[in-house]
């Protein structure tokens, strides 16, 4: 079936350095969306993709249909940015599918 | 003004029980969706809508059934629950191949 893989699996930043997270998938993918989910569980949007590069603020995300992966990258990490990060891949049919997720630490 | 509710936010059930889960959304958006989450992994499809009156199966459809009553509603039944079907449960709304937008969940544990 269709796969999307996330990497890291879990991550630990100090306050004020970054990172980028993977979104890998195996299915021809029409957008992406990525969320943080917060420590109340709350799932929050953060970019939808359907080409090209977003920024806002401190992160952004890139999308590259041709092979297949979305990036997001957060710089300047602070505390409120831990959480789990998901992407979410549009597969057609109105259908999203869900990477398991990468878990955030940010360390004072 | 939270545009896509859920209700209860919180249910125990006993095995065997009919539950029940609600979603309401504000956003006028002809897709609904039911989700659940289990430690440890990312969201997996239900059932979802494209109207009122239309229900389809997701990727995990077994042992639930959805009602779509109206472009508002949207209900996920779990005629006789299991202790299987202890989880996290998220509904969103979204147009097309755009976005989705989610419910703060509803967390169920079946006794």
């Amino acid at each position: 079936g269709d796969q999307v893989e996330q990497s890291p699996s879990a991550l630990s930043l100090h306050e004020g350095t970054g990172s980028a997270l993977r979104c890998n998938f195996t299915t021809t993918m029409r957008a992406v969306q990525w969320f943080q989910q917060n420590s109340r569980g709350s799932l929050i949007n953060l970019f939808y993709l359907a080409s090209g590069t977003k920024e806002n603020g401190r992160l952004k995300s890139t999308f590259n249909s041709k092979e297949s992966y979305s990036t997001l990258h957060i710089r300047d990490a602070q505390l409120e940015d831990s959480g789990t990060y998901f992407c979410a891949v549009n597969t057609g049919n109105y259908k999203y599918v869900f990477g398991a997720g990468t878990r955030l630490k940010v360390i004072a | 003004e939270a545009a896509v509710t859920q209700s209860p936010r919180n249910k125990v059930a006993v095995t065997g029980g009919k539950v029940t889960l609600s979603c309401n959304q504000t956003n006028n958006h002809n897709n609904m969706y039911w989700y659940r989450q289990d430690t440890g992994h990312g969201l997996r499809l239900i059932h979802y809508s494209y109207g009122a009156g239309s229900t389809e199966k997701g990727d995990i459809p077994d042992g639930y059934k959805a009602s779509r009553p109206s472009q508002e509603n949207f209900s996920l039944i779990l005629e006789l629950a299991t202790p299987s079907q202890t989880s996290v449960y998220f509904c969103a709304s979204g147009v097309g191949y755009a976005e989705q937008f989610f419910g703060p969940g509803t967390r169920l544990t079946v006794l």
